[in-house]
């Protein structure tokens, strides 16, 4: 079955860099577009990059730009979202997400990581 | 970039219908049929309940429709019940690569 599993919870001091972990198995990463979404204390969901299914071409949204790497290893189905230059409000959940596709439609998230709390307190 | 905007908080009475609006723009909602809704209840990552505006994934209930009109989508959930309070989410594709999700609503079974 699809399972994405994300690495465990972090704490950083301001203006460092974070990078979370995604194992996902259960389904062909060459298939698949994969997300990154946060979610702030008590707050709503925030878009943040995806990846497409060969892993070369990103898309960030654009509070992110410069800050932001999104990246794959296909040889052990490992994503990553590294983040820098980090700020105290960028303390959230980070979250994995899959890509659905039913035929001719797409761009809704399947299968969601159990998320990665990050904490940046100095 | 702002988010989709949603209501704040919908309530309704147990077997009630509510509908949650979720307002947008000429470069997401109203440019594509990517309307996707989640539901996230607390402590819980977010489940998808409606995607490609009126498609309901095998297991979700059927009393959970989307629809959309110009630059609102919309999702009703009619016969409410108990487990439905939780927050729920729109999301749309927005320019030629990037999505968003909506502020967010709060569903209430009184």
């Amino acid at each position: 079955q699809v399972q994405l599993v994300q690495s465990g919870a972090e704490v950083k001091n301001p203006g460092a860099s974070v990078k979370v972990s995604c194992k996902a198995s259960g389904f062909p990463l060459i298939t698949y577009y994969m997300h990154w979404v946060r979610q702030a204390p008590g707050q709503g969901l925030e878009w943040m990059a995806l990846i497409n299914p060969n892993g070369v071409s990103t898309a960030y949204a654009e509070k992110f730009q410069g800050r932001i790497t999104v990246t794959r290893d296909a040889s052990t189905s490992m994503f990553y979202m590294e983040l820098r230059t980090l700020r105290f409000e960028d303390t959230a959940l980070y979250y994995c997400a899959r890509e659905g596709r039913d035929g001719s439609i797409w761009g809704y998230l399947d299968y969601w990581g159990q998320g990665t709390l990050v904490t940046v307190s100095s | 970039q702002s988010a989709l905007t949603q209501p704040a908080s919908v309530s309704g009475s147990p077997g009630q219908s509510i509908t949650i609006s979720c307002t947008g723009t000429s470069s997401d909602i109203g440019a594509y049929n990517s309307v996707s809704w989640y539901q996230q209840h607390p402590g819980r990552a977010p489940k998808f309940m409606i995607y490609g505006v009126t498609n309901r994934p095998s297991g979700v209930s059927n009393r959970f429709s989307g629809s959309k009109s110009g630059n609102t989508a919309s999702l009703t959930i009619s016969g409410l019940q108990a487990e439905d309070e939780a927050d729920y989410y729109c999301s749309s594709k927005r320019g030629s690569t990037n999505y968003v999700f909506g502020t967010g609503t709060k569903v209430t079974v009184l």
